[in-house]
This record gives C-alpha cells, sequence and structure tokens, in this order.
C-alpha cells in the first residue's frame, strides 16, 4: 500500500524563478494539505484541497498556489521564489471526516 | 505569536528509562491534539492523539496527558528505546466548522534515547 509519494525529492532554484512540486495522496484519500517547513522549524500550514477546490489557507502569500486533479493528486506552485522559500514542504493527505493526516518524505527546495 | 509550543529543543534520556515530552498551547479552540514523529530524511509519522474532551490516551508505551485548564499536554514513553531517538512534534488542530482543520505544529524536541 504506496503511501504518499512527493516528487522531486529535492530541487534548486534561482531567486525569481518558478517552481512546482507534486503528490500522490496516499490511496483511499482525497483531501490533501501543504506544508512548508523551515530549518529547525516545525511544518506551518500553506493550504488544503477538497473536492479540487483550496478549502483553507494558511498565512502565505498568492505566490503560493495549488491545484488538485480529479485522482486526487496535488501540485504547490511557487512563483518569483525568494531565499526564504528554501525549506521542506511536506504533503499531506487524509481521508475527509477522519483525524489523521499521512505525511510524504517531502521535497527539500533550495533557492539561490 | 506561535500557538504551540515546545520549550526543550532537546531531550536526552538512558535506555529503560521514562522520556516525557511537553507541549503548551494558548487557543482554547483547538479539539485535537497529535503527536507526531520525524527520523531525518523522512516525513512525519503519526504517534498519539487526544481529543480535548479527554485528559488522558494510551497505546503502548506511549501515554499522551491532556491538562486543558493548564493548556499543556505531554508525552510519556516508557520504556524508552534507542529506536524512539527522533524528533518529536506536537500539533493542534483547530474546530474548523466541524470539518477538519489544519494542524499547528511546534518547533520540535530532538529526543535521544542512549543505550
Amino acid at each position: 500500500d504506496a503511501g504518499v509519494t512527493q516528487s522531486p525529492t529535492h530541487l534548486i532554484k534561482t531567486r525569481g524563478q518558478q517552481v512546482t512540486l507534486r503528490c500522490s495522496p496516499k490511496s483511499g484519500h482525497d483531501t490533501v494539505s501543504w506544508y512548508q517547513q523551515a530549518l529547525g522549524q516545525g511544518p506551518q500550514f500553506i493550504f488544503q484541497y477538497y473536492e479540487e477546490e483550496e478549502r483553507q489557507r494558511g498565512n502565505f502569500p498568492d505566490r503560493f498556489s495549488g491545484h488538485q486533479f480529479p485522482n486526487y493528486s496535488s501540485e504547490l506552485n511557487v512563483n518569483a521564489l525568494l531565499l526564504g522559500d528554501s525549506a521542506l514542504y511536506l504533503c499531506a493527505s487524509s481521508l475527509v471526516g477522519t483525524g489523521h493526516n499521512t505525511f510524504g518524505s517531502g521535497t527539500r527546495l533550495t533557492v539561490v | 505569536d506561535q500557538q504551540v509550543k515546545q520549550n526543550s529543543p532537546s531531550l536526552s534520556v538512558q535506555e529503560g528509562r521514562i522520556s516525557i515530552l511537553n507541549c503548551d498551547y494558548t487557543n482554547s479552540m483547538f479539539d485535537y491534539f497529535l503527536w507526531y514523529k520525524k527520523y531525518p530524511a523522512e516525513g512525519p509519522t503519526f504517534l498519539i492523539s487526544i481529543s480535548s474532551i479527554k485528559d488522558k490516551n494510551e497505546d503502548g508505551r506511549f501515554t499522551v496527558f491532556l491538562n486543558k485548564s493548564a493548556k499543556h499536554l505531554s508525552l510519556h514513553i516508557v520504556p524508552s528505546q534507542p529506536g524512539d531517538s527522533a524528533v518529536y512534534f506536537c500539533a493542534a488542530r483547530l474546530n474548523y466548522g466541524g470539518s477538519q482543520g489544519n494542524l499547528i505544529f511546534g518547533k520540535g524536541t530532538k529526543l535521544s534515547v542512549k543505550p
């Protein structure tokens, strides 16, 4: 039973560029959430997708956007990258109405 | 403004002894609390949770205690094993109009269990 898979695992981008990160949820899950984990910090909620719509959003600028596809997979897009966007980006999936998120291993983004 | 605080960045415990990890929160609207464990190069793994209407939940070697009046929860691991060495995150969930809200995490506590 595949868990949450994220791609790529590592990525290096230049300041000002755009990046797309991908997530496939655990089988049977229909809700995807994205988190940003900066070094030495806990994960910080970016947004959550359910039924292909953004349902909740954390305190992140509009440069951060997302999408959920009919097969429940999701993308996180970040435009106009800043050095401060360097972090581990975690995707978590769950089944709506249940309690627990399953996390992927994350994508390590480095902005230079 | 941190709503979930883990004030101890690290904790070192001898194998076989008890590990106690602490977490404080400020928002009374949290309805669910969770502990996650994270190894390097892996995502957080769910460990144990507790509803805000309970004061204790136990699962094998892991017990979580919730003190709502003090807005404090703790995770007890007994007995501690070297394989428990990891970063432990405390997380809280907001009651989002009846549906599942997002998680708010603390900064984590790095537990080292020495043989």
